[in-house]
């Protein structure tokens, strides 16, 4: 199976703009999860998607959006970029059954807020 | 609040030491436990998970790591390291909550093993 797909791998925008990140789960996943991660704050919860629907959602502010496409495919959308955000986004498809219940990370995008 | 905590944020053997990662949690109900791995220029990757069941569990690459529920731990060792151990390694864990899902991650510790 193929893994988790991210795109773009890397982006660069300027203060104010907004940004989309996309992520295609490993096929037959059905949950999507987001992480920021940053030097200083770690590796953080955004938020998880599962049947379209977001089901849980982290402690950041509004400007972080995110959807769910019929085919589980997820985008994140950051509005008003600070510079702040800069960071590396991680997509992670969660694999779940009686015995298991898993995530399986992306290679991520790397966003430079300038 | 949840959260997990890492003891050592760098740490730095020779090759063939053994190696052993503190992590603690703090949350009252049950949990899903897990280490990952970030090799350098990769992603991340899981180690091992702990469920349920046997509080010793083995990994990939020779990683095991123990359950002390009383200590609210969850340790990662190996016997014998490698230089290809160098790495970022991550404790997480995922409190089990009406079917949501979300991992809450340490801050990190940095392997070094040199040859």
């Amino acid at each position: 199976k193929a893994g988790v797909t991210q795109t773009p791998r890397y982006l660069i925008k300027t203060r104010g703009q907004q940004v989309t990140l996309s992520c295609s789960p490993i096929s037959g996943h059905r949950s999507v999860s987001w992480y920021q991660q940053t030097p200083g704050q770690g590796l953080q919860f955004l938020f998880e998607y599962f049947s379209e629907t977001q089901r849980n959602k982290g402690n950041f502010p509004g400007r972080f959006s995110g959807r769910q496409f019929s085919n589980s495919r997820s985008e994140m959308n950051v509005s008003t970029l600070e510079l702040g955000d800069s960071a590396l986004y991680l997509c992670a498809s969660r694999f779940r059954d009686r015995s298991t219940d898993t995530q399986y990370f992306g290679p991520g995008t790397r966003l430079t807020v300038l | 609040a949840q959260s997990v905590s890492q003891h050592n944020h760098h740490v730095i053997l020779s090759e063939a030491a053994s190696l052993e990662l503190g992590c603690n949690y703090s949350y009252g109900g049950t949990v899903n436990l897990f280490w990952y791995v970030q090799y350098p220029g990769q992603h991340l990757q899981l180690l091992l998970k702990y469920f349920s069941g046997d509080p010793l569990v083995k990994g990939i690459k020779g990683f095991e790591a123990e359950f002390i529920k009383s200590k609210f731990s969850f340790n990662l060792r190996k016997p014998s390291v490698q230089w290809s151990d160098t790495a970022e390694y991550f404790c997480a864990v995922s409190p089990i909550s009406g079917g949501y899902n979300k991992l809450i991650f340490g801050a990190g510790t940095r392997l070094a093993v040199h040859p």
